[in-house]
């Protein structure tokens, strides 16, 4: 099954400690972004990449990394979180020339 | 000014009724106008895509573009309970991954 793949779904954690949220596509798509989605804001595009080692800031980056050494992984890192980091996370995933996005089902992040 | 604005609603209809939702965009640039569907609790999905001005037609779903006012709508004929979801606009340049969302309208269709 065509899919994108979010892990871990749900997070809890402290400010301060580091942490990794993976990302996976099984599609072989060259395009792979990182949303955030929040209450009155909607969804804000943080980092985005157009194929493997070519990444490039969204909207929000600040206080996240990415990197794509694989083309079918795609990590979001969270160096130092902070509560204002606390948000829920989608990874989309879609073919070049094609428009339809294909969205993971999301990763719930609390930072305390 | 945000580059898309929509208006957050939440919009209640009765099972049936025509649905209109709309967003503006600021960017002359944009080109490809797209609206996605997102249930509660999942990832949102890519319902319509619009390239440039003009309709488009899958169903009870009309996605239309006009850019010469910058207005992007999207009309659900014969609403569905089904159809109860937050849809949101989107929006980006030719050649560009970066994609540009609106807040998204939190819809409700009763039966």
């Amino acid at each position: 099954e065509a899919q994108v793949t979010q892990n871990p779904r749900y997070l809890i954690t402290v400010t301060g400690k580091k942490l990794t949220v993976t990302c996976s596509q099984n599609m072989n798509h060259e395009y792979m972004s990182w949303y955030r989605q929040d209450p009155g804001l909607g969804l804000r595009q943080i980092y985005y990449s157009m194929n493997v080692e070519v990444t490039d800031k969204g909207d929000v980056p600040e206080g996240y990394k990415v990197s794509r050494k694989e083309k079918r992984n795609f990590p979001l890192i969270l160096e130092s979180p902070s509560p204002n980091q606390t948000s829920l996370y989608f990874c989309a995933s879609r073919q070049r020339y094609q428009e339809t996005q294909y969205f993971g089902p999301g990763t719930r992040l609390l930072v305390l | 000014q945000k580059e898309v604005e929509q208006d957050p609603g939440p919009l209640s209809v009765p099972e049936g009724a025509i649905v209109s939702l709309n967003c503006t965009y600021s960017n002359s640039a944009f080109q490809y106008f797209m609206w996605y569907r997102q249930y509660s609790r999942k990832g949102p999905e890519l319902l319509m895509y619009t390239y440039s001005s003009g309709n488009k037609e899958d169903g009870r779903f009309t996605a239309q573009v006009d850019k010469s006012s910058k207005y992007i709508s999207l009309f659900i004929r014969d609403s569905q309970p089904s159809d109860s979801a937050t849809y949101l606009c989107a929006s980006s340049q030719g050649g560009s991954e970066k994609l540009v969302f609106g807040k998204g309208t939190k819809l409700t269709v009763n039966p």
